[in-house]
């Protein structure tokens, strides 16, 4: 079974500051994919970030950042330029391919903007 | 393009009434999820479909759940009798593998049961 775990229940950065969220996985596969999702208070989830494992590169997008580290099993989101719209729940989430796409959702990390 | 279309949004409901979930799929996925999420529990998995196939439902809590795809496009859960632990957020997603490995939510249903 494959499980996911985020260590930080609870985060806060300054506006403007760079925060990075933890997130560790336990898998057998050497192929699959990981996530970060958003979730704000509208309860909306958002995706914000993916990674296939067989690309060494780190995904990038915009502000967001991923430090991927296979070997450690460790997938980290990096946030820049930290803004008041940011505040909200991020979920680390992996998939398995060939399994209907079924995702394994860590327990969440909620993260707060202070202005 | 839509996005994941979900109704109602909230539903208030009494102990032992019969409570219908639905969801409309963006066009053209073909696998369906349905989580819960709670306080106490997090996200959890309750069931996914494949091509209006279940593909598990170890997820469900008791028999009290119960999931359809009557077409490529629409999900119900259905929960029936109701019960006040039931309260909590559905959430549907679809994705489209193995072209698309992202899942895509929808807004969710608050569910309160009391």
């Amino acid at each position: 079974a494959q499980t996911v775990t985020q260590s930080q229940p609870e985060m806060s950065v300054q506006e403007a500051e760079t925060v990075t969220l933890s997130c560790t996985y336990d898998t057998s596969e050497n192929n699959y994919y990981l996530f970060w999702y958003k979730q704000p208070p509208s309860r909306q989830m958002i995706l914000v970030i993916r990674q296939e494992a067989y690309k060494q590169q780190n995904a990038t997008e915009n502000r967001f950042s991923v430090n991927f580290q296979k070997a450690a099993k460790s997938f980290s989101l990096k946030i820049s330029d930290s803004q008041l719209g940011d505040t909200a729940m991020y979920f680390c989430a992996f998939m398995k391919p060939n399994t209907g796409n079924q995702f394994y959702f860590g327990t969440g990390t909620s993260l707060t903007v202070i202005p | 393009d839509a996005g994941v279309i979900q109704s109602p949004r909230h539903e208030v409901t009494e102990m032992g009434q019969e409570v219908t979930l639905r969801c409309k799929l963006i066009s053209g996925h073909n696998s369906l999820f349905w989580y819960r999420q709670t306080m106490m529990r997090g996200l959890e998995l309750l069931i996914y479909f494949n091509n209006n196939v279940p593909i598990d439902d170890s997820g469900m809590p008791e028999d009290r759940f119960s999931a359809k795809m009557p077409n490529a496009s629409f999900s119900t859960l259905k929960i029936q009798p109701s019960e006040p632990r039931d309260s909590a957020v559905y959430f549907c997603a679809s994705s489209l593998p193995p072209v698309a490995d992202t899942q895509y939510f929808g807004p969710g249903t608050r569910l309160t049961v009391l």
